[in-house]
């Protein structure tokens, strides 16, 4: 079964806009990360928050977690269109590998 | 941060022929790099765990006689899938762990495979 879900599947916005992007998971984690991949490409490693974090920020990106509910949330900031591309969700159960969640689409407009 | 290469970034083959992908860790030690395969618009499915020196670690599911993987160097990574099918094309993903189990992993750049 799919250990990370994300929502939503995809997200339209207006550059300059925020976008949210959430992910929920199954069983207890280590660790929680968000990565990125542009149409084609590898995936690139935004952030990683650990399980006794509450919130991490690293420049236009937030991102917060709550172990009780089990759910994380990526937050970027004041959207690009460079920004275009996929989400990713991807969590270490403990002492397990990691494992991806679905993707949120996001697509900004200039 | 660390960089991963891997090659090539696209191939097209006949049906029933092998192709081999190389994944790469440029300027760092993998001592355990990880194969995925991608569909259009999915997410990432772990195919196997590569371990060098030993033996890789396949996912259930996945046929270790048809995807080969060899990790033959601290820096190098092989995938080779035999006697392709139009089945297996896919986008096909390496990437490679700096730190402990469930750390953060960098990812080569793709290879996207066509089978005719």
């Amino acid at each position: 079964s799919q250990q990370g879900e994300e929502d939503p599947q995809a997200l339209s916005i207006q550059e300059g806009e925020n976008a949210t992007m959430n992910c929920s998971y199954k069983t207890s984690i280590n660790n929680l990360q968000w990565y990125r991949q542009n149409s084609g490409r590898g995936l690139v490693h935004l952030i990683l928050i650990r399980s006794n974090e509450r919130e991490k920020h690293s420049g236009r990106l937030r991102v917060t977690l709550d172990t009780s509910k089990k759910s994380s949330s990526l937050l970027i900031t004041a959207s690009r269109a460079a920004d275009t591309a996929s989400y990713f969700c991807a969590t270490a159960p403990l002492g397990g590998k990691l494992i991806f969640g679905q993707g949120t689409e996001l697509s900004v407009k200039p | 941060g660390a960089v991963v290469s891997q090659h090539p970034s696209r191939v097209i083959c006949k049906s029933g022929t092998s192709v081999k992908i190389e994944c790469r860790s440029l300027d760092f030690q993998a001592t355990t790099m990880f194969w995925y395969r991608q569909f259009p618009k999915k997410s990432l499915m772990l195919m196997a765990t590569s371990n060098e020196g030993s033996k890789a670690t396949y996912e259930q599911g996945v046929e270790k006689d048809k995807f080969l993987i060899n990790h033959a160097s601290l820096t190098l990574s092989t995938l080779t899938v035999t006697s392709a099918h139009p089945e297996d094309s896919s986008f096909y993903i390496c990437s490679a762990r700096v730190g402990g189990r469930g750390e953060k992993l960098f990812f080569g750049s793709g290879t996207q495979l066509s089978v005719l």
